[in-house]
């Protein structure tokens, strides 16, 4: 399998511009993270997805920011209008649902990131 | 609520040298715990677990015990080497569908 798939890598915009981040999920995986790493907050988990429905969206910092599950293999999440306080490096990740009496946790697999600089 | 804490960097070894990063976690129930390592550029992946007390997660020369009675979870190695530089995630899982993070540790290894 290729892993989480995200685009693009990096993305270099103006401060107002609209910006989406699309993000592949592994094959077979039902739950979606979208995180937001920065050197001063660290990393923040802003909202996650099972089975393409949101389940917890407070971590979005602000109306400026939503995200969407489409399908089962692909989210996005956008930025309108963007500032320069929302550069940052964007991860989603996957996982599949623990199995009932077989393991009790959920790895998740992080794709490479896309870098964000809002000017 | 749950919540995982880590020691603060950044942690600057020389190779070969001891390493410890220490990690203790509150929580409800009977979590799962990790360590993520993410290297300069990467996201971050999975480098060992431990599912429940008293087990140790071991992996690239890497351990941690699962210590229920102090509440801890603290990453070793004997002998680090200049490619383990990176950022290191405490982490614990205890149901439901998210995996809740400490901040993070950055070490160095000097040639």
């Amino acid at each position: 399998d290729a892993g989480v798939i995200q685009s693009p890598r990096h993305e270099v915009t103006e401060m107002g511009q609209e910006v989406t981040l699309r993000c592949k999920l592994i094959s077979g995986h039902n739950s979606l993270f979208w995180y937001r790493q920065t050197m001063m907050r660290g990393l923040e988990l802003l909202i996650y997805f099972n089975n393409n429905v949101p389940i917890d969206d407070s971590g979005m910092p602000e109306d400026r920011f939503s995200a969407k599950m489409p399908n089962a293999s692909f989210s996005t999440l956008k930025i309108q209008p963007s500032e320069p306080r929302d550069s940052a490096v964007y991860f989603c990740a996957s996982s599949s649902r623990p199995l009932a009496g077989v393991t009790s946790y959920n790895e998740q697999f992080f794709g490479p990131g896309t870098r964000l600089t809002v000017l | 609520g749950n919540s995982v804490t880590q020691m603060e960097g950044p942690v600057t070894l020389s190779e070969e040298a001891f390493l410890t990063i220490n990690c203790t976690y509150t929580a409800t129930g009977y979590p799962s715990l990790f360590w993520y390592v993410q290297y300069p550029g990467e996201g971050l992946q999975l480098l060992l677990k431990a599912t429940k007390a008293d087990d140790k997660g071991s992996n690239k020369g890497f351990e941690a015990t699962y210590r229920k009675e102090t509440t801890s979870f603290h990453l070793e190695k004997g002998s680090v080497q200049v490619s383990d530089s990176a950022v290191y995630f405490c982490a614990l899982f205890t149901g439901g569908f998210k995996t809740i993070f400490g901040a993070g540790t950055r070490l160095f290894v000097k040639a």
